[in-house]
């Protein structure tokens, strides 16, 4: 069984911190690792992916990978409210499957 | 934009009743998922295609079948619905070996 793991939440952020999301994963055969933001009543829609070790900035968003310890983290700075929603961490170990944990939370307080 | 339509947002159904949940993209994709979400357990894959007339079991396909005849539809089907299987339904597609799923908005499906 392929687990992603994910602290539920909520976290709470003022507006304009930084939000850190973590992740872990069991399957150390894991090539492609993905973060999705969920609105409340709406589906999922990808935000970032990350494929190698290291840091991939994307505006406010970077998703750090860590294969070595198997975790995946996002961080969202100059948090807006807006950022509320749930973020789903999910991932692949043949393009084929996407595993995705349960979500975590995010509020973010004017 | 890609666009994945689900056919039905809200559905009640009886227990024991057949349940079908259409899905259709207009982008030409070759995959196909079918996903439940529930609260505190994520999203999990019941079934994808790779393309047309082909599937592949995902983690929890029991009670469920599905039913590819053309590339831009992939139907999720319930034999016999149980109250168990009352859950949010998603759909997606993506290009074969592309890296984004675009996810439809959702079936909820009630059983009683």
């Amino acid at each position: 069984q392929k687990e992603v793991e994910q602290n539920s939440g909520p976290l709470s952020v003022p507006e304009g911190a930084i939000a850190s999301l973590n992740c872990t994963y069991s399957d150390r055969g894991s090539q492609s690792f993905f973060w999705y933001r969920q609105y409340s009543g709406k589906s999922p829609e990808l935000i970032m992916f990350i494929y190698s070790n290291g840091d991939k900035e994307d505006g406010r968003f970077t998703a750090q990978l860590n294969k070595a310890s198997q975790y995946v983290s996002l961080l969202i700075r100059d948090s807006q409210p807006s950022d509320s929603a749930t973020y789903l961490c999910a991932v692949s170990y043949n393009f084929n499957k996407f595993y995705f944990g349960s979500g975590t939370k995010l509020n973010v307080k004017p | 934009d890609v666009k994945v339509t689900q056919s039905s947002r809200y559905l009640v159904k009886r227990t024991g009743e057949k349940v079908f949940l259409e899905c259709v993209q207009d982008m030409d994709h070759e995959n196909m998922f079918w996903y439940r979400q529930d609260p505190g357990l994520g999203l999990r894959l019941i079934y994808f295609s790779y393309d047309v007339k082909m599937k592949e079991k995902g983690d929890i396909p029991e009670g469920y079948s599905v039913s590819r005849e053309k590339k831009e539809r992939f139907s999720l089907i319930l034999e016999s619905a149980s109250t168990n299987q009352t859950s949010m339904y998603l759909c997606a597609s993506r290009v074969a070996g592309a890296n984004v799923l675009t996810f439809g908005a959702g079936s909820r499906l009630t059983v009683l």
